[in-house]
């Protein structure tokens, strides 16, 4: 089956700096690469998502970039602030086959 | 919409007490999923259904059984709590069904212990 791996497990930043979560997974047959954010004691909320036929996608101040050769994915964040702060998941997995990273502890330091 | 809901937000169990953990989404999502997340090892699947009447197992079904009867509900059981069963439970759904290759909407959670 797929596993994921994510790293680092925490990362701190500056405000103003950008961040970067890296996640590898197992199984080339993968097609659908998810990034969920959870604040502490809520839910986890998909904030991008990418899919195999895509490379890069961004959404405002967030990036996702997929390489499916070398199996790994990566979400970018730029021009953090504080509310970023959050555990942040990154998944990946193709029907019912779907796994979920550890996760990453960010913290943005004003 | 409320989205998918979740009851009870909190539980304390004794080791051997049976409970179901309640789910309902109002979404007409097919797919429907348990999780449980433990300190620094993400989401873990617990069962998932593609649709009323069809279940199956994830990655950590022990102790835990489900059932779909209907497309909005979905109760998880624990048979018999035992203490490794302490943690916080997240129902999702997502309009596939064949599995969650779409937005999952996450519940709220229910968070359990077992003494």
């Amino acid at each position: 089956g797929e596993n994921v791996e994510q790293h680092p497990s925490t990362l701190s930043v500056q405000e103003g700096d950008s961040a970067v979560i890296k996640c590898t997974y197992s199984d080339s047959a993968s097609n659908y690469f998810p990034w969920y954010k959870q604040e502490l004691g809520k839910r986890p909320q998909l904030i991008i998502d990418i899919r195999s036929n895509v490379g890069e996608k961004k959404d405002q101040r967030i990036a996702v970039t997929l390489n499916k050769t070398a199996k790994h994915f990566s979400l970018h964040i730029t021009e953090t602030q504080p509310e970023d702060s959050a555990v942040y998941f990154c998944a990946a997995g193709y029907g019912q086959n779907f796994v979920f990273g550890p996760g990453t502890r960010l913290s943005v330091l004003p | 919409n409320a989205g998918v809901t979740q009851t009870p937000k909190f539980q304390v169990l004794k080791t051997g007490q049976s409970m179901t953990l309640q789910c309902a989404q109002d979404m007409n999502h097919e797919y429907m999923s348990w999780y449980r997340q433990d300190p620094g090892m993400g989401l873990r699947l617990i069962h998932y259904s593609v649709g009323a009447g069809i279940t199956d197992q994830g990655e950590v079904p022990n102790g835990y059984n489900v059932s779909r009867s209907t497309t909005e509900d979905f109760p998880l059981r624990l048979l018999s709590a035992a203490p490794s069963q302490t943690s916080v439970y997240f129902c999702a759904s997502s309009d596939r069904a064949g599995g969650p290759a779409e937005t999952q909407y996450f519940g709220p959670g229910t968070r359990l212990l077992v003494l």
